[in-house]
């Protein structure tokens, strides 16, 4: 039982424009979410994130948008650039059980095409 | 400040071994979970630990077991290896209420 999808295994862009990767989740107790890049052979590294409580964060390049009534989220990625083609995963924090647990999504292979 | 640290990097092992991977979580951080990632499953939650506790187990086998050490350290183990636990082991280390996970680079581990 997938909590976190992300339906899209892969998404190509040209360089310039703008790459959006979705994320969808199936608990309203989710209550921070968070987005990855990982390049092959190294680990993932932390992008951007956003509280439930908020329904847009922006770092530079990157946004993340939220949509609490339709449990899904999306990164928005303006300007592209090829550095940006790597495994892009999103994740969603469960503090249902009293403790945190990250739940992670299949990841979308992006690919910047220069 | 140093990131989280993965020992070792990459590793081979026969089928029926037994193997111990090890992490060192950024100075100051007390929780350290770890993931398995495998081609096509995303990250895989395999269990949290939090000042030598472990507070969250995902759904794997007995075989996959871990520990926390007193100076937030970790190991986890993995007994009697089948060829499908190749794969991509990382360790991620957050602080008491940390709101992000920071991931080492991972022990690429295959078993042949």
């Amino acid at each position: 039982d997938q909590q976190v999808k992300q339906n899209s295994p892969s998404l190509s862009v040209q360089e310039g424009r703008i790459s959006i990767l979705n994320c969808d989740y199936t608990n309203s107790m989710f209550d921070y979410f968070l987005w990855y890049k990982k390049y092959p052979a190294e680990g993932p590294t932390f992008l951007i994130s956003i509280s439930s409580i908020k329904d847009k964060n922006e770092d530079g390049r990157f946004t993340v948008f939220l949509n609490k009534s339709a449990k899904h989220l999306s990164l928005h990625i303006v300007p592209s650039q090829p550095g940006d083609s790597a495994v892009y995963f999103c994740a969603a924090r469960d503090t249902t059980s009293g403790t945190y647990k990250y739940i992670f999504g299949t990841g979308t292979r992006l690919k910047v095409l220069a | 400040k140093a990131g989280v640290t993965q020992t070792p990097r990459y590793l081979i092992k026969t089928r029926g071994q037994q193997v111990t991977l090890s992490c060192s979580p950024i100075s100051g951080h007390r929780s350290v979970s770890w993931y398995q990632q495998t081609p096509g499953q995303g990250l895989q939650f395999l269990f949290e630990y939090f000042s030598e506790t472990q507070r969250n187990k995902g759904n794997f086998p007995g075989r996959f077991s871990g520990r926390q050490f007193s100076n937030s350290r970790s190991e986890m183990n993995v007994s009697t290896l089948e060829l499908g636990d190749s794969a991509l082991y990382l360790c991620a280390s957050s602080s008491f209420n940390g709101n992000t996970i920071y991931f080492g680079e991972g022990s690429w581990l295959t078993v042949v």
